[in-house]
């Protein structure tokens, strides 16, 4: 057990809504990442925040959004969905308190969301 | 564009067969280095790391991986596997102080009782 939980664990739903994946991260951690793992374009980096604010992004879609509270947790916003979007969305934190600090990263269990 | 490759998608030993899968990055600059290994319905966990220092490193369960700076790669290796290694390995880089990580696509390693 990392100590990163996600949920929802599964999620199924159909082509043009909306879900929105919540992480929390681990006690302590400042920083959250999110990861989108799918067959055919292996594991990709999205979006990092630090304490509440956005650190860096990936390759994410314009369809898609997150966020980080106050209280660290995050949540990743996918809008109108399509068939391709189906992967395993995972989220991990780290301490990481500066740009330059490296620091390991601790990854979730994952969200498998299935688009139909 | 930063990117890593790995150069087996599938490998298949036998137990007690020694174990080198290939990681290469491009990206000029300091880089921090990483072997992950996902089990069969579990998540990333990481195996080792290197960010500085001595290029061989050791991680858990008997891995170790080294970092040759002039080619640009990050191998891992085992001298005997056990069936309980059956996982996929995802090679990973932390290029330049930036913290995401830029994964290879892995490698599904079948270890036979």
């Amino acid at each position: 057990d990392s100590g990163v939980t996600q949920t929802p664990k599964h999620l199924i739903t159909a082509t043009g809504q909306r879900v929105t994946l919540r992480c929390s991260p681990r006690s302590g951690d400042l920083s959250v990442y999110w990861y989108q793992q799918s067959l055919d374009q292996g594991l990709q980096f999205l979006i990092q925040y630090y304490n509440g604010e956005e650190r860096a992004k990936g390759n994410i879609l314009e369809r898609f959004s997150a966020q980080q509270f106050p209280d660290l947790h995050s949540e990743l916003n996918l809008s109108s969905l399509e068939l391709g979007d189906s992967a395993l969305y995972f989220c991990a934190s780290s301490t990481n308190r500066g740009q330059n600090v490296l620091n390991e990263q601790f990854f979730g269990p994952g969200t498998r969301l299935t688009v139909l | 564009a930063q990117s890593v490759s790995q150069h087996n998608h599938h490998v298949i030993l036998s137990e007690a067969a020694s174990l080198e899968l290939g990681c290469n990055y491009s990206y000029g600059g300091t880089v921090n280095l990483f072997w992950y290994v996902q089990y069969p319905g579990q998540h990333l966990q990481l195996l080792l790391k290197y960010f500085s220092g001595d290029p061989l490193v050791k991680g858990i369960k008997g891995f170790e991986a080294e970092f040759i700076k002039s080619k640009f790669s990050f191998n891992l290796r085992k001298p005997s596997v056990q069936w309980s290694d059956t996982a996929e390995y995802f090679c990973a880089v932390n290029p330049g102080g930036y913290n995401k990580l830029i994964f290879g696509a892995g490698t599904r390693l079948a270890v036979h009782p």
